[in-house]
């Protein structure tokens, strides 16, 4: 059963405009929230992380909300350039020894 | 800077063959972890590993095994390949310390033919 979703497979936006990345999740217990991006052919880069007791981490174009009541978290970039183009996953942790993964929303920012 | 090293990037077997692939952390990591990435389907762990010759089955262990001799190289067998086991495998590693992020390696693209 997946405990992190990604209900949105695609995104394209316009260069310079914002990027909303989405992410729902189950399992209350989840006290750390991360989110990763993929080129083609590479491994997965750490891009941002939250922990539950704060509700927002910014990191320079990057921010992470987290909504724990509605068990929701999403990626803002702003603004967003061609090389942001990736397939993002989020993943959620609750012991600090596994991660659950989404199944990845792919991001194409048109130039 | 920290290094998850995967021993292929690409790699094309038969059906039938046995197929190591490797998995080499500088970052004295106790946890490691295999996944297989496959579109539509994400990162689906297959086994990990917090500690030396220990292991855990994750969501689909079947058809795999794996081995943990040293705290840094941890290996993903497949016993007897399969053309459904064409995938993208992804290494990481982790420490259980606090909270941190999964370091992934590179990918190995496995084709089976």
């Amino acid at each position: 059963d997946q405990q992190v979703k990604q209900n949105s497979p695609s995104l394209s936006v316009q260069e310079g405009r914002i990027s909303i990345l989405n992410c729902d999740y189950t399992n209350s217990m989840f006290d750390y929230f991360l989110w990763y991006k993929k080129y083609p052919a590479e491994g997965p880069t750490f891009l941002i992380s939250i922990s539950s007791i704060k509700d927002k981490n910014e990191d320079g174009r990057f921010t992470v909300f987290l909504n724990k009541s509605a068990k929701h978290l999403s990626l803002h970039i702003v603004p967003s350039q061609p090389g942001d183009s990736a397939v993002y996953f989020c993943a959620a942790s609750y012991t600090g020894n596994q991660f659950y993964f989404g199944t990845g929303t792919s991001l194409t920012v048109i130039p | 800077d920290v290094k998850v090293t995967q021993s292929s990037r690409y790699l094309v077997k038969r059906t039938g063959e046995k197929v190591f692939l490797e998995c080499v952390q500088d970052m004295d990591h106790e946890n490691m972890f295999w996944y297989r990435q496959d579109p539509g389907l994400g990162l689906r762990l297959i086994y990990f590993s917090y500690d030396v010759k220990m292991k855990e089955k994750g969501d689909i262990p079947e058809g795999y095994s794996v081995s943990r001799e040293k705290k840094e190289r941890f290996s993903l067998i497949l016993e007897s390949a399969s053309t459904n086991q064409t995938s993208m495998y992804l290494c990481a590693s982790s420490s259980p310390q606090g909270r941190s992020s999964a370091f992934f390696g590179q990918g190995t693209r496995l084709t089976v033919v």
